[in-house]
């Protein structure tokens, strides 16, 4: 079974940026939309966004709060994938999740890398 | 797009059965059959338990299971073990072509 492991977490200063990545253990990778999803101390999960195959056209998406701010990319030949996250604020601390979704027409989020943690403060 | 509705908290004493709700609106939970429940236990990294409404992955013990009615998404938990205690979260997928998650759930075995 895949895994997933989140890195390139750390502290960072408001308006500042970071780079998360995430490393894909097998060659399924490259079928998956990869997703992202926080989740700040003691509150819920939040999506972030997500990036589609080649197959479909890397096509990308985000919630409200981070479009424009966080873009998602990927390295199919490393089986890598990345959170580009830009004008950070304090609100954007929070755990980072990177998942994944293999099957076309399914909403399943399986499996989920440990998370890497990201605190935005002066 | 704002998070689904879920109840803050739930408890039951092992052996009985518990309902965790999820509502979200027509152009989510209402639209698609693409409903999933993650449960989280203190530290850890959300598992699967519940996709698309009502299918479980393997390995997932039967005692889960998932409903939807309208806009409203529902998971049972039968035969509450201690091992269940944990956070509970539905997500959707949404007319935006974006994903959504309620606000989680406690759930608290006496």
């Amino acid at each position: 079974e895949m895994q997933l492991v989140e890195s390139g977490g750390g502290l960072v200063q408001p308006g500042g940026s970071l780079k998360l990545s995430c490393a894909a253990s097998d060659f399924t990778f490259s079928a998956s939309t990869i997703h992202w999803v926080r989740q700040a101390s003691g509150k819920g999960l939040e999506w972030v966004g997500r990036m589609r195959s080649k197959g479909d056209n890397y096509a990308t998406a985000y919630a409200a709060s981070v479009k424009g701010r966080f873009n998602i990319s990927r390295d199919d030949s490393n089986n890598m994938a990345y959170l580009q996250m830009n004008s950070l604020k304090t609100e954007d601390t929070a755990v980072y999740y990177c998942t994944r979704i293999i099957m076309p027409s399914t909403w399943r989020f399986d499996p989920w890398g440990q998370g890497t943690r990201v605190t935005v403060s002066s | 797009q704002s998070a689904l509705t879920q109840p803050a908290s739930v408890s039951g004493s092992p052996g009985q059965s518990i309902t965790i709700s999820c509502t979200g609106t027509s152009s989510d939970v209402g639209a698609y059959n693409y409903v999933s429940w993650y449960q989280q236990h203190p530290g850890k990294a959300p598992k699967v338990i519940i996709y698309d409404v009502r299918n479980r992955p393997s390995g997932v013990s039967s005692r889960f299971s998932g409903s939807k009615s309208g806009n409203t998404a529902s998971l049972t938990i039968s035969g509450l073990q201690a091992e269940d205690e944990a956070d509970y979260y539905c997500s959707s997928y949404t007319s935006r072509d974006t994903g959504v998650f309620g606000g989680g759930t406690k759930l608290t075995v006496l």
